[in-house]
Protein backbone atom coordinates (compact mmCIF):
# COMPACT_ATOMS: atom_id res chain seq x y z
CA UNK A 1 0.00 0.00 0.00
CA UNK A 2 1.20 3.76 -0.84
CA UNK A 3 2.51 5.43 2.23
CA UNK A 4 1.80 8.59 1.03
CA UNK A 5 -1.58 10.99 1.20
CA UNK A 6 -2.63 13.56 -1.60
CA UNK A 7 -5.77 15.28 -1.71
CA UNK A 8 -7.86 13.61 -4.85
CA UNK A 9 -7.69 16.89 -7.40
CA UNK A 10 -6.69 20.63 -7.40
CA UNK A 11 -6.80 23.28 -9.81
CA UNK A 12 -4.80 26.22 -10.40
CA UNK A 13 -5.09 29.52 -12.51
CA UNK A 14 -2.17 29.26 -15.43
CA UNK A 15 0.93 31.43 -14.77
CA UNK A 16 0.52 30.86 -10.80
CA UNK A 17 2.24 28.52 -8.76
CA UNK A 18 0.76 25.30 -8.05
CA UNK A 19 1.86 23.58 -4.96
CA UNK A 20 1.09 20.05 -4.25
CA UNK A 21 1.05 18.30 -0.57
CA UNK A 22 1.27 15.32 0.04
CA UNK A 23 1.26 14.15 3.77
CA UNK A 24 3.68 10.35 4.56
CA UNK A 25 3.43 10.93 8.64
CA UNK A 26 5.05 7.19 8.65
CA UNK A 27 8.43 7.96 7.20
CA UNK A 28 11.13 6.25 8.18
CA UNK A 29 14.42 8.11 8.15
CA UNK A 30 16.26 6.34 5.06
CA UNK A 31 13.17 6.65 3.10
CA UNK A 32 13.10 9.35 0.15
CA UNK A 33 10.30 11.70 -1.59
CA UNK A 34 9.71 11.24 -5.15
CA UNK A 35 7.33 13.11 -7.07
CA UNK A 36 6.13 11.69 -10.26
CA UNK A 37 3.46 13.07 -12.63
CA UNK A 38 1.63 11.41 -15.54
CA UNK A 39 -0.53 13.02 -18.44
CA UNK A 40 -2.98 11.53 -20.10
CA UNK A 41 -2.17 8.38 -21.52
CA UNK A 42 1.36 8.65 -21.38
CA UNK A 43 3.78 7.04 -19.15
CA UNK A 44 4.87 8.54 -15.86
CA UNK A 45 7.24 10.90 -15.59
CA UNK A 46 10.10 11.60 -13.02
CA UNK A 47 10.43 15.09 -11.32
CA UNK A 48 12.34 15.24 -8.45
CA UNK A 49 13.17 13.32 -5.18
CA UNK A 50 14.85 14.13 -2.03
CA UNK A 51 15.28 13.30 1.58
CA UNK A 52 15.62 16.11 3.98
CA UNK A 53 16.87 19.42 2.29
CA UNK A 54 14.66 20.99 0.17
CA UNK A 55 15.34 20.25 -3.94
CA UNK A 56 15.08 22.27 -6.80
CA UNK A 57 15.48 21.23 -10.44
CA UNK A 58 14.46 23.12 -14.09
CA UNK A 59 10.68 21.51 -13.48
CA UNK A 60 9.85 22.16 -10.10
CA UNK A 61 11.00 22.60 -6.31
CA UNK A 62 10.65 20.38 -3.71
CA UNK A 63 9.61 21.36 0.42
CA UNK A 64 10.34 18.99 2.78
CA UNK A 65 9.04 19.90 6.60
CA UNK A 66 11.79 19.44 9.07
CA UNK A 67 9.53 16.54 10.51
CA UNK A 68 9.60 15.16 7.32
CA UNK A 69 5.98 14.07 7.75
CA UNK A 70 4.77 15.97 4.57
CA UNK A 71 5.99 17.79 0.84
CA UNK A 72 5.22 19.95 -1.12
CA UNK A 73 5.85 20.31 -4.41
CA UNK A 74 5.89 23.86 -6.37
CA UNK A 75 5.51 24.44 -10.21
CA UNK A 76 6.33 28.20 -9.95
CA UNK A 77 4.68 29.66 -13.34
CA UNK A 78 1.97 26.00 -14.32
CA UNK A 79 1.15 26.18 -17.68
CA UNK A 80 -1.74 23.95 -19.53
CA UNK A 81 1.12 21.70 -20.12
CA UNK A 82 1.46 20.59 -16.37
CA UNK A 83 -2.46 19.63 -15.86
CA UNK A 84 -1.65 16.04 -15.28
CA UNK A 85 -2.09 13.47 -12.31
CA UNK A 86 0.95 14.21 -10.21
CA UNK A 87 2.16 10.89 -7.62
CA UNK A 88 4.04 11.57 -4.45
CA UNK A 89 5.90 8.29 -3.37
CA UNK A 90 8.61 7.40 -0.68
CA UNK A 91 10.73 4.69 -0.87
CA UNK A 92 13.93 3.10 1.11
CA UNK A 93 17.33 3.43 -0.74
CA UNK A 94 18.00 0.55 -2.96
CA UNK A 95 14.25 0.27 -2.61
CA UNK A 96 12.70 -2.41 -4.68
CA UNK A 97 9.88 -0.91 -6.72
CA UNK A 98 7.89 2.13 -6.49
CA UNK A 99 4.56 2.29 -4.86
CA UNK A 100 1.67 4.62 -6.34
CA UNK A 101 -1.17 5.61 -4.86
CA UNK A 102 -4.15 7.41 -6.64
CA UNK A 103 -2.09 11.04 -6.77
CA UNK A 104 -3.26 14.47 -7.39
CA UNK A 105 -5.17 15.22 -10.39
CA UNK A 106 -3.76 19.01 -10.83
CA UNK A 107 -5.90 20.81 -13.48
CA UNK A 108 -4.28 24.44 -15.02
CA UNK A 109 -7.39 26.67 -15.90
CA UNK A 110 -6.44 29.59 -18.25
CA UNK B 1 19.33 6.24 -26.37
CA UNK B 2 16.00 8.47 -25.84
CA UNK B 3 14.48 6.65 -22.81
CA UNK B 4 12.23 3.09 -22.78
CA UNK B 5 10.86 2.07 -25.37
CA UNK B 6 7.75 -0.43 -25.46
CA UNK B 7 6.39 -2.42 -28.33
CA UNK B 8 3.58 -2.14 -29.15
CA UNK B 9 1.67 0.87 -28.13
CA UNK B 10 -2.08 -0.47 -28.95
CA UNK B 11 -2.94 -4.33 -29.02
CA UNK B 12 -6.50 -5.61 -29.41
CA UNK B 13 -6.78 -9.49 -28.67
CA UNK B 14 -9.72 -11.46 -28.26
CA UNK B 15 -10.44 -13.68 -25.12
CA UNK B 16 -7.95 -16.73 -24.34
CA UNK B 17 -5.77 -15.59 -26.66
CA UNK B 18 -1.96 -14.51 -25.85
CA UNK B 19 -0.01 -12.14 -25.63
CA UNK B 20 3.26 -10.61 -25.62
CA UNK B 21 4.46 -7.42 -25.07
CA UNK B 22 8.27 -5.78 -25.38
CA UNK B 23 10.44 -3.62 -23.19
CA UNK B 24 13.39 -1.87 -23.94
CA UNK B 25 15.35 0.31 -20.95
CA UNK B 26 17.62 2.49 -20.92
CA UNK B 27 21.21 0.60 -21.83
CA UNK B 28 22.81 0.93 -18.70
CA UNK B 29 19.80 0.77 -16.71
CA UNK B 30 20.25 -2.94 -14.97
CA UNK B 31 17.30 -2.88 -13.29
CA UNK B 32 13.65 -3.35 -15.10
CA UNK B 33 10.18 -2.85 -13.98
CA UNK B 34 6.53 -4.16 -14.96
CA UNK B 35 3.08 -2.35 -13.71
CA UNK B 36 0.20 -2.10 -14.46
CA UNK B 37 -2.95 0.34 -14.38
CA UNK B 38 -6.32 0.48 -15.09
CA UNK B 39 -8.79 3.70 -15.67
CA UNK B 40 -8.38 6.15 -12.83
CA UNK B 41 -5.58 4.03 -10.65
CA UNK B 42 -1.95 4.56 -10.32
CA UNK B 43 0.05 2.36 -11.86
CA UNK B 44 0.41 -1.19 -10.03
CA UNK B 45 3.43 -3.00 -9.33
CA UNK B 46 3.97 -6.73 -11.04
CA UNK B 47 7.29 -7.74 -11.48
CA UNK B 48 11.06 -6.23 -11.64
CA UNK B 49 14.93 -7.66 -12.59
CA UNK B 50 17.74 -6.83 -11.93
CA UNK B 51 19.94 -8.29 -14.58
CA UNK B 52 18.51 -11.15 -16.05
CA UNK B 53 17.42 -12.46 -12.74
CA UNK B 54 13.50 -11.83 -11.50
CA UNK B 55 13.94 -10.52 -7.72
CA UNK B 56 9.81 -9.99 -7.15
CA UNK B 57 6.66 -10.74 -8.57
CA UNK B 58 3.85 -9.19 -7.28
CA UNK B 59 0.57 -11.44 -6.04
CA UNK B 60 -1.34 -9.78 -9.27
CA UNK B 61 1.26 -11.83 -11.57
CA UNK B 62 -1.42 -14.49 -11.88
CA UNK B 63 0.31 -18.25 -13.20
CA UNK B 64 -1.27 -17.01 -16.99
CA UNK B 65 1.49 -13.72 -16.59
CA UNK B 66 5.09 -14.57 -17.53
CA UNK B 67 7.65 -12.24 -17.76
CA UNK B 68 11.27 -12.65 -18.86
CA UNK B 69 14.72 -10.98 -19.16
CA UNK B 70 17.03 -13.15 -21.12
CA UNK B 71 20.33 -11.39 -21.33
CA UNK B 72 19.91 -8.50 -19.08
CA UNK B 73 18.61 -6.09 -21.83
CA UNK B 74 15.31 -5.94 -22.91
CA UNK B 75 12.32 -7.77 -21.38
CA UNK B 76 9.14 -9.38 -22.32
CA UNK B 77 5.87 -10.01 -20.29
CA UNK B 78 3.58 -13.07 -22.00
CA UNK B 79 -0.34 -12.93 -21.05
CA UNK B 80 -1.73 -16.48 -21.66
CA UNK B 81 -5.40 -16.85 -22.26
CA UNK B 82 -6.26 -13.12 -21.70
CA UNK B 83 -9.41 -12.25 -19.96
CA UNK B 84 -11.56 -8.80 -19.84
CA UNK B 85 -10.24 -8.37 -16.92
CA UNK B 86 -6.52 -7.84 -18.28
CA UNK B 87 -7.51 -4.92 -20.22
CA UNK B 88 -5.17 -2.37 -18.87
CA UNK B 89 -2.12 -0.50 -19.66
CA UNK B 90 1.33 -1.95 -18.89
CA UNK B 91 4.20 -0.17 -18.38
CA UNK B 92 7.95 -0.62 -18.75
CA UNK B 93 10.37 1.27 -16.21
CA UNK B 94 14.34 0.89 -16.06
CA UNK B 95 16.77 2.32 -13.45
CA UNK B 96 20.32 1.60 -12.30
CA UNK B 97 20.79 0.22 -8.99
CA UNK B 98 22.53 3.24 -7.46
CA UNK B 99 20.89 4.41 -4.21
CA UNK B 100 18.85 7.06 -4.69
CA UNK B 101 17.85 6.25 -8.42
CA UNK B 102 14.86 7.39 -9.42
CA UNK B 103 13.19 5.08 -12.35
CA UNK B 104 12.42 5.96 -16.25
CA UNK B 105 9.07 4.79 -17.66
CA UNK B 106 7.86 4.05 -20.82
CA UNK B 107 4.96 4.98 -22.57
CA UNK B 108 3.02 1.84 -22.03
CA UNK B 109 1.16 -0.67 -24.00
CA UNK B 110 -2.73 -0.45 -23.91
CA UNK B 111 -4.28 -3.74 -23.83
CA UNK B 112 -7.81 -4.22 -25.24
CA UNK B 113 -9.38 -7.61 -24.70
CA UNK B 114 -12.34 -8.37 -26.58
Amino acid sequence: DAKTTQPPSMDCAEGRAANLPCNHSTISGNEYVYWYRQIHSQGPQYIIHGLKNNETNEMASLIITEDRKSSTLILPHATLRDTAVYYCIVREPYGQNFVFGPGTRLSVLP
Amino acid sequence: DTGVSQDPRHKITKRGQNVTFRCDPISEHNRLYWYRQTLGQGPEFLTYFQNEAQLEKSRLLSDRFSAERPKGSFSTLEIQRTEQGDSAMYLCASSSTDRYTEAFFGQGTRLTVV
